[in-house]
């Protein structure tokens, strides 16, 4: 079963706009991390943010955590036609392996 | 570094047949994962080694799969016999695993059609 659940399971916005992904997820974690899928490609690993953390900046990316809600946002400011992908957030519930989401698809109109 | 390469890139077979993946992980990578893509399903874990072992399989399916890692730089997937069932994209994820967090990297993915 999967850990985290993204939300909303679709988005579109105007290039320039912010976009705004939530994952929440079950169980206690050591850390969460956020991946994007380009159509036809692997993941690739975006930002990585410990269970001690509140909050965690990487360029137009920035990621919150909150651990007593269970939750995770990803925040992408003044998007680009370029971040239209699928979003994935993933647990690390025992440091031995992750659980992804079922993503959340960001379309980016320019 | 070329990244984690799989091959092939595409596989298209029939029902009953024999299919191998295979991964090369980063060099000096020492965790390999394989995983499952389906639209219904989502990112499913198959199975994962750390240090050419295998640690947790509890994700593959069935018995008509399975996994090796022979040495440090190659691993395979089988699947014998295939099923139209197992049509999806197959991506191998390789880490370095320190204590308490990492990042996997993933390679391009293969994506298996079964007739």
């Amino acid at each position: 079963s999967q850990q985290g659940e993204e939300d909303p399971q679709a988005l579109s916005i105007q290039e320039g706009e912010n976009a705004t992904m939530n994952c929440s997820y079950k169980t206690s974690i050591n850390n969460l991390q956020w991946y994007r899928q380009n159509s036809g490609r692997g993941l690739v690993h975006l930002i990585l943010i410990r269970s001690n953390e509140r909050e965690k900046h990487s360029g137009r990316l920035r990621v919150t955590l909150d651990t007593s809600k269970k939750s995770s946002s990803l925040l992408i400011t003044a998007s680009r036609a370029a971040d239209t992908a699928s979003y994935f957030c993933a647990t690390d519930a025992k440091g031995n392996k992750l659980v992804f989401g079922a993503g959340t698809i960001l379309r980016v109109k320019s | 570094d070329a990244g984690v390469i799989q091959s092939p890139r595409h596989e298209v077979t029939e029902m009953g047949q024999e299919v191998t993946l295979r991964c090369k992980p980063i060099s000096g990578h020492n965790s390999l994962f394989w995983y499952r893509q389906t639209m219904m399903r989502g990112l499913e874990l198959l199975i994962y080694f750390n240090n050419n072992v295998p640690i947790d399989d509890s994700g593959m399916p069935e018995d008509r799969f399975s996994a090796k890692m022979p040495n440090a730089s190659f691993s395979t997937l089988k699947i014998q016999p295939s099923e139209p069932r197992d049509s999806a994209v197959y991506f191998c994820a390789s880490s370095l695993r320190i204590t308490g967090e990492y990042e996997q990297y993933f390679g391009p993915g293969t994506r298996l059609t079964v007739t």
